[in-house]
């Protein structure tokens, strides 16, 4: 168990639609992090949070979007959601900002459905 | 550009045989992280090692040993005695040494039968 919690595990909505994937880090780490893992492109980055503000940014769509709040927790909100959108979204959580030794511990991941 | 490559697409071995799985990145940064993770069936991500670029000591923790090995940009991962609690998708990863994104390889998925 490392730790970082996301809920829900599994979600099954339809196209169009909005959801709420919802993360919560380790104890004491600042840094959050998103990526989406699907079969076609692998494991791909998307969006990195620090301390509340956006730190980097990746392979993130515009329909996407992301925060984090001064409890340190952090939603990833996608929208009018397509069926290529079905994959295994991670969040993962570092201590500081990324780089150097910082190391990314991650959750068990949020299995999102579009039918 | 960073990549990483991990062109063993899938192993299969059965219990107790020794097995490496492949690691090569591509980077011109001098100053670089590598990572090791492992995906069980269950799916999450469970991080096993991290190396840094100016540390090319290899590594053993229990059955698990990293070679790593700046001369030809591998980053190899050897299970000894492999179990099948073994059997899982491992990725390869690479980050630059101040920046946050991860480059991950595709996986390698193993399947140790008994």
């Amino acid at each position: 168990d490392s730790g970082v919690t996301q809920t829900p595990k599994h979600l099954i909505t339809a196209t169009g639609q909005r959801v709420t994937l919802r993360c919560s880090p380790r104890s004491g780490d600042l840094s959050v992090y998103w990526y989406q893992q699907s079969l076609d492109q692998g494991l791909q980055f998307l969006i990195q949070y620090y301390n509340g503000e956006e730190r980097a940014k990746g392979n993130i769509l515009e329909r996407f979007s992301a925060q984090q709040f001064p409890d340190l927790h952090s939603e990833l909100n996608l929208s009018s959601l397509e069926l290529g959108d079905s994959a295994l979204y991670f969040c993962a959580s570092s201590p500081l900002a990324g780089g150097g030794t910082d190391t990314q511990y991650f959750g068990p991941g949020t299995r999102l459905t579009v039918l | 550009a960073q990549k990483v490559t991990q062109a063993q697409t899938e192993i299969s071995v059965v219990e107790k045989e020794d097995v490496t799985l492949d690691c090569v990145y591509e980077t011109r940064d001098t100053t670089y992280y590598l990572f090791w993770y492992k995906q069980p069936p269950s799916g999450e991500l469970v991080f096993l090692i991290r190396r840094n670029s100016f540390d090319e000591q290899n590594e053993i923790s229990g059955r698990y040993s990293w070679n790593f090995q700046k001369s030809t940009s591998s980053f190899n991962f050897t299970i000894t005695a492999s179990q099948v609690v073994d059997s899982a998708v491992y990725f390869c990863a690479l980050r630059k040494g101040n920046f946050n994104k991860f480059y991950f390889g595709s996986g390698t998925k193993l399947n140790v039968k008994p």
